[in-house]
């Protein structure tokens, strides 16, 4: 079936270290989604991306959308505290998954201060 | 503005009683709902998903039901915890099937 992997698992990070984690798909995607989700909360949305190629900012992070549309990745540049927390990328089911919505395991960051 | 609601925050259930958790969406009609449950430390399960009334797709056999009796509302039944249910249980909805999903604030489950 359709699957969304992400790596790595963990990541621990000096404060003011770059982070990045890697989402592939096993289907191409009509886009691809990025969630937050602080300790103890719940997944929050940060950014969706459409285009192949597409590369999008928001203050330090960085997400990247592969040309063939299977992979992405988001980019923090010198991490700090606020930034802890677990990374999940999702793209939306298709054929037999249609209306579903499939998210990768997610990225957890620890930053040491 | 679109708001969802979950609820309880925190539940602790011995085993083998039944369950029923709801969620509902306000400020939006007709959309995708979902159940997620996330084990600690681990990612987002997808248990269930709905795209209309009555309409409910399993992505997981298990003892857990969901059902869908209102445009607005989604609830996630068991007749019987088992302790591997224990997890945080989290609901979402979305505008369609691809656009992004917004979730609840969640329900910690533990069964004893």
């Amino acid at each position: 079936g359709q699957q969304v992997m992400q790596i790595p698992q963990y990541q621990h990070v000096q404060e003011g270290e770059d982070f990045t984690t890697y989402c592939n798909s096993s289907t191409t995607l009509s886009n691809i989604q990025w969630y937050k989700q602080r300790p103890g909360g719940h997944p929050v949305f940060l950014i969706q991306l459409v285009k192949s190629g597409e590369v999008k900012k928001q203050k330090r992070l960085t997400f990247q959308f592969g040309e063939a549309k299977k992979n992405s990745s988001l980019h923090i540049t010198a991490t700090q505290t606020t930034d802890v927390g677990t990374y999940f990328c999702a793209g939306p089911g298709y054929g037999g998954s249609q209306g579903n919505l499939i998210f990768g395991k997610g990225t957890k960051l620890s930053v040491k201060p | 503005s679109q708001t969802i609601h979950q609820w309880p925050a925190t539940l602790v259930q011995p085993v083998g009683s039944p369950l029923s958790l709801e969620c509902t969406v306000e400020g939006t009609s007709n959309p995708n709902l979902y159940w997620y449950r996330q084990a600690a430390g681990r990612g987002l399960q997808l248990l269930f998903y709905s795209v209309g009334i009555g309409q409910i797709s399993s992505e997981v056999p298990q003892n857990l039901s969901a059902s869908r009796p209102q445009d607005r509302q989604f609830i996630l039944s068991s007749k019987k915890l088992l302790l591997s249910d224990s997890g945080f249980y989290l609901c979402a909805w979305a505008n369609d099937w691809n656009t992004e999903a917004f979730f609840g604030q969640g329900t910690r489950l533990t069964v004893v």
